[in-house]
């Protein structure tokens, strides 16, 4: 597609319930990327795919949270049992490659409220 | 482990003023840096993008520099506009192929 695309823009759910959000990156793009944006905060990496692997998982703030990308394209980050403190703007990026030469394109982000 | 940080904070400027925004980072080890402008409830727009080899990068009324050594990184906006108003993001790409993002700068442009 012509850019990044997020699903649902919005979600509220309740408490202990789970939550898939979904990324559809830019055609061709290699690297996808996962932020956490809470109210007031900064940008907290959460995870990136290389292809369809995860390098790097460190960032994930308990195993409730896990992430998948199939078929090198679309990528969804799945949270287990919502809890309050997961409501925040979960964007997504992809670039071209890892590579140094490239940069991020964001999408519009989901912005999860748990109630 | 790399930290960014922006200054100042917030910004508030009369229309057609020049402006600077700050950027620092601990790891001079970075490959890219990159300048993105957030609006209240929107995603990410990338404004920016300078390689670790390079000095400068300009779009229009923007200009951003990058003194990787000193670790620094500037935003230059000239005559400055309300529709300016946003709060912008300084990020450096590292070796781990991640972002690391600064906690932004809003900037507020008055007419």
């Amino acid at each position: 597609g012509a850019g990044v695309s997020q699903s649902p823009s919005n979600k509220v759910t309740e408490k202990g319930k789970d939550v898939e959000l979904r990324c559809d990156p830019i055609s061709g793009h290699t690297a996808l990327y996962w932020y956490r944006q809470s109210l007031g905060q900064g940008l907290e990496f959460l995870i990136y795919f290389q292809g369809n692997s995860a390098p790097d998982k460190s960032g994930l703030p308990s195993d409730r949270f896990s992430a998948e990308r199939t078929g090198g394209s679309v990528s969804t980050l799945t949270i287990q049992r919502t809890q309050q403190e997961d409501s925040a703007v979960y964007l997504c990026a992809s670039s071209l490659d890892l590579g140094a030469y490239y940069g991020y394109t964001f999408g519009s982000g989901t912005r999860l409220t748990v109630v | 482990k790399q930290e960014v940080t922006q200054i100042p904070a917030a910004l508030s400027v009369p229309e057609g003023e020049n402006l600077v925004l700050n950027c620092s980072f601990t790891d001079s080890a970075i490959y890219n840096l990159q300048w993105f402008r957030q609006d209240p409830g929107k995603g990410l727009t990338s404004l920016l993008l300078i390689q670790s080899s390079q000095r400068e990068q300009t779009s229009g009324r923007l200009n951003a520099s990058l003194d990787k050594s000193s670790g620094r990184s500037t935003l230059y906006i000239a005559a400055s506009q309300p529709g300016d108003s946003a709060t912008y993001l300084c990020a450096v790409k590292g070796s781990q192929g991640n972002l690391i993002f600064g906690k932004g700068t809003k900037l507020s442009v008055k007419p």
